[in-house]
């Protein structure tokens, strides 16, 4: 079946900082995929649709500056987490939806934590 | 996303029975009732979908009331693997290509 891995699984970084998580679709091309954070104990929360060949979308209260997302092929995207603070610390979640289909497929997340 | 409410959390002996529940009653006369889970410390996973009639599938069994105000998630046979944060999420046709909105969902609980 359709996968999408991300990389790195964890990461600890000093405040200061900048991060970058990789998101890959396997088997599949993809060229929309979702950047999602989590925080303890929450829901997720949608970040940025990540648009191949155009620029991310970004939702409300969302730095773009701050949270660069760049999708470079059909199969990748990447979220860049910049000058990053304990506050960013986060598990944070990427998502592809099959092409033609209805459901889409999770990431197994990074967590992220930033001293 | 039309919205749903779930219990916040739900508790099941393991290989016992377990029906989650979905209240909708705003929902469109074309939106589907999907089903995802995410298991600790991990992604979603996609459990099933369904518009009007009840659905199965190897996960999970999807019971959808005859006015789809409510619906129902069923698990045959709870085991430890399935404790886990269930959401359901109602969701137009054909929009694959738009984002999930999670609410907060059931957490489950599966007591050995």
């Amino acid at each position: 079946g359709a996968v999408v891995s991300q990389h790195p699984s964890r990461v600890i970084c000093k405040s200061g900082t900048s991060v970058k998580i990789e998101c890959r679709s396997l088997d599949f091309q993809a060229t929309t995929m979702f950047w999602y954070r989590q925080f303890p104990k929450q829901s997720l929360m949608l970040m940025a649709t990540s648009n191949e060949g155009s620029k991310a979308t970004y939702e409300q209260g969302v730095e773009k500056d701050k949270f660069l997302i760049n999708h470079a092929s059909l199969t990748l995207s990447t979220l860049t987490v910049t000058s990053a603070h304990p506050e960013d610390s986060s598990f944070y979640i990427c998502s592809a939806p099959l092409p033609g289909g209805e459901t889409q497929y999770f990431g197994p997340g990074t967590r992220l934590l930033v001293l | 996303d039309a919205k749903t409410t779930q219990p916040n959390s739900m508790e099941s002996n393991e290989e016992e029975p377990v029906h989650l529940p979905c209240n909708h009653s705003t929902i469109s006369g074309t939106d589907y009732i999907h089903w995802y889970r995410q298991l600790p410390s991990q992604g979603p996973e996609y459990v099933i979908h369904g518009l009007t009639s009840n659905v199965n599938n190897r996960m999970a069994s999807l019971a959808i009331a005859e006015d789809r105000k409510s619906s129902t998630l069923i698990l045959h046979r709870a085991t430890l693997r399935d404790a886990a944060v269930y959401y359901c999420i109602l969701r137009p046709p054909l929009s694959g290509n738009t984002p999930l909105v999670f609410g907060k969902g059931t957490r489950l609980s599966v007591i050995a």
